[in-house]
């Protein structure tokens, strides 16, 4: 299997542009997706398809993809989106799904 | 409004067994892989195994193949996930996941498996 790879954690300042760096082989061929999980709670479902916003989810919230990377932005960061974030894709050939390290965002 | 509920976790011995059952409302199971992710105290996700819709195909994860067996009933719109000689490094909360052929659109709440003597 091969491993998608995060930073560990990001600080940003309210109001702030967060950026969180998705790396692997695999998001060459491979869309990514990225979720958001506060502590006790499940994961919720931010983008698909590297650029998609799931329903319900707020416009600052965005992703976008490049070669071997996703990013997932937080535009105007708020108090409340501080979590940790996953991205995720799947293997070519759909047999199995990575998740990435993970990132813990802090607002300052 | 789509909803899944898990149950069956526990305290269950190394080497013991487990089944844990995944209560899926508001959409029709048999329309959608579905897969189980787990994540083990202050770690990240990791995927574990999906099942097509039909139930013929399925895949999983290293870690748990020949170990773990996924299986579902699509008339009582429920996923199950049958776990056999368990390990310490089984403790996890573990999630139903709906699956999009690719993510994960709407997770349970997650139940709690330890593994410890």
């Amino acid at each position: 299997s091969y491993e998608l790879t995060q930073p560990p954690s990001v600080s940003v300042s309210p109001g702030q542009t967060a950026r969180i760096t998705c790396s692997g082989d695999e998001l060459s061929t491979q869309y990514g997706y990225w979720y958001q999980q506060k502590p006790g709670q499940a994961p919720v479902l931010l983008i698909y398809k590297d650029s998609e916003r799931a329903s319900g989810i707020p416009e600052r919230f965005s992703g976008s993809s490049s070669g071997t990377t996703v990013t997932l932005t937080i535009s105007g960061v708020q108090a409340e989106d501080e979590a940790h974030y996953y991205c995720q894709s799947g293997a070519t050939g759909g047999l199995y799904y990575v998740f990435g390290t993970g990132t813990e965002v802090t607002v300052l | 409004q789509v909803h899944l509920v898990e149950s069956g976790g526990a305290l269950v011995k190394p080497g013991g067994s487990l089944r844990l059952s995944c209560a899926a409302s508001g959409f029709t199971l048999s329309d959608y892989y579905m897969s189980w992710v787990r994540q083990a105290p202050g770690k990240g996700l990791r995927w574990l195994s999906y099942l097509s819709g039909d139930g013929s195909v399925v895949h999983y994860a290293d870690s748990v193949r020949g170990r773990f067996t996924i299986y579902r009933d699509n008339a009582k719109n429920s996923l199950f996930l049958q776990m056999n000689g368990l390990r310490a490094e089984d403790t996890a909360v573990y999630y139903c996941a709906r699956d999009i052929l690719g993510g994960f659109d709407s997770w349970g709440q997650g139940t709690l498996v330890t593994v410890s003597s």
